[in-house]
């Protein structure tokens, strides 16, 4: 089945730095979603997007289909983006979402 | 906005009972998933369910879990006889297609088995 990494596995920011999640994935892709897992365990849709470039307030998603690889980019980080990043992919005629392992975000004041 | 409900959001069990976790999904979708994430683990996929029937499943369900769409609204997963391993976050979702489209999220139901 399709593989999915996610780097980095964890990461400590100040708030109000910047940054840039990645995941990389090994076959082409029909869907491509980013969640953020909260510290209640709850995964919130963040983006939906197999390919193309989409942003939603602080927070925006680049998707490179043909290179295999996607990032989420954080600006202006706020304790309350505290969590875990997942990236999940939706590979081949496969109808179901393989997840990364997961970015572990920790912002600090 | 539509949304995926689950209930109950948290349940704790003995082992050997058996558990129905619940979840009603967007009324205009067809497909619909469910998927597990064992503690500090990442989140993988369960079985998926369309017309009334199984359209794939994990090696993790096994004989022990059912899933059923008793009325036009719920989607249940059925554990028969719970284990301590079974102590996970349980999440169902759905979609509108069987690829190609985004697939929205339940909260989770939290299943702890002592």
């Amino acid at each position: 089945g399709i593989q999915v990494e996610q780097s980095p596995p964890d990461l400590i920011l100040q708030e109000g730095a910047n940054s840039t999640l990645r995941c990389n994935f090994s076959d082409s892709v029909n869907n491509l979603q980013w969640f953020h897992q909260n510290p209640w365990g709850q995964l919130i849709n963040l983006f939906y997007i197999p390919s193309g470039t989409k942003q939603n307030g602080r927070l925006s998603a680049t998707t490179v289909a043909t290179e295999r690889y996607s990032l989420l980019y954080i600006s202006s980080s706020q304790t309350t983006d505290s969590g875990v990043y997942f990236c999940a992919v939706e590979g081949g005629t496969a109808s179901k979402l393989t997840f990364g392992t997961g970015t572990r975000l920790q912002v600090t004041l | 906005e539509p949304e995926v409900t689950q209930t109950p959001s948290h349940q704790v069990t003995q082992m050997g009972q058996e558990v129905i976790l619940r979840c009603v999904p967007i009324s205009n979708h067809l497909y619909f998933y469910w998927y597990r994430q064992i503690l500090g683990q990442k989140v993988e996929f369960l079985v998926s369910f369309y017309n009334n029937e199984i359209s794939e499943k994990s090696e993790i369900f096994d004989d022990q879990f059912s899933v059923e769409r008793p009325d036009g609204s719920n989607f249940t997963l059925k554990i028969r006889s719970t284990k301590l391993e079974d102590s996970a976050m349980y999440f169902c979702a759905s979609s509108p297609l069987p690829t190609g489209t985004e697939a929205f999220f339940g909260q989770g139901t939290r299943l702890t088995v002592v």
